[in-house]
């Protein structure tokens, strides 16, 4: 079972275009982060929220934790081709000493 | 620069063989972590620790073992290898702090023929 669905899994937009990303869970987590990995790469850390409602941007991206810490999303302004990649939420418990990574959306902007 | 290095980048080797998938990080971080990745997919955690002679299995069973004798070091090995194995395996590590992110590295692509 996995904790963590995002949607939509494959994207195709392009250049210009506005999106969003959703990662959905059922369960509560104490932060989430989202990772972009780029082909042939790890992936690597964009943002890390907290706080059930905070807004955080990183220039065109915009991310979002859900009131109640189960979901959160990623809406990118103005999609550029070199924001192509697998974008990928991961949540992680207080308790816990790991991250749960979400099934992960795979954007592809046409220039 | 990486702070966290995987050997080989790429490796192809035949059915039944043993590897060791090297993982070394300098960032002093106590925790570190094996992922398996098949491409543009998921990744899937078979393998973590929590520091220096602390190793757990993760969620996938993949027939590998991992040791961490030094903090720096933490190998994964492949005893009998098999093309079900073949995928991309990734190593991370992260600080102790329970918001801390991954750092991950480049990967090592592995085919089983």
């Amino acid at each position: 079972t996995q904790l963590l669905e995002q949607s939509p899994q494959f994207l195709s937009i392009q250049e210009g275009e506005n999106l969003t990303v959703y990662c959905n869970s059922s369960s509560v987590f104490s932060s989430l982060q989202w990772y972009r990995q780029e082909p042939g790469e790890g992936p690597v850390l964009l943002v890390t929220v907290v706080t059930g409602g905070e807004v955080k941007k990183l220039k065109r991206l915009t991310f979002q934790f859900g009131d109640a810490r189960k979901d959160s999303s990623l809406h990118i302004t103005a999609a550029q081709p070199g924001d192509t990649g697998l974008y990928l939420c991961a949540g992680g418990r207080n308790t816990g000493n790991q991250f749960y990574f979400g099934t992960g959306t795979s954007l592809t902007v046409i220039p | 620069e990486a702070d966290i290095y995987q050997t080989p980048r790429y490796l192809v080797i035949g059915t039944g063989k043993k590897i060791t998938l090297e993982c070394s990080q300098t960032m002093g971080h106590d925790k570190m972590y094996w992922y398996q990745q098949d491409p543009g997919m998921e990744l899937h955690l078979i393998h973590y620790s929590y520091g220096v002679n602390s190793t757990e299995k993760g969620d996938l069973s993949s027939e590998s073992t991992v040791s961490r004798i030094r903090t720096e070091h933490f190998p994964l090995t492949l005893e009998s290898a098999r093309p079900s194995h073949t995928s991309q395996y990734l190593c991370a590590s992260r600080k102790g702090s329970a918001g801390a992110g991954y750092t991950f590295g480049s990967g090592t692509r592995l085919t089983v023929v």
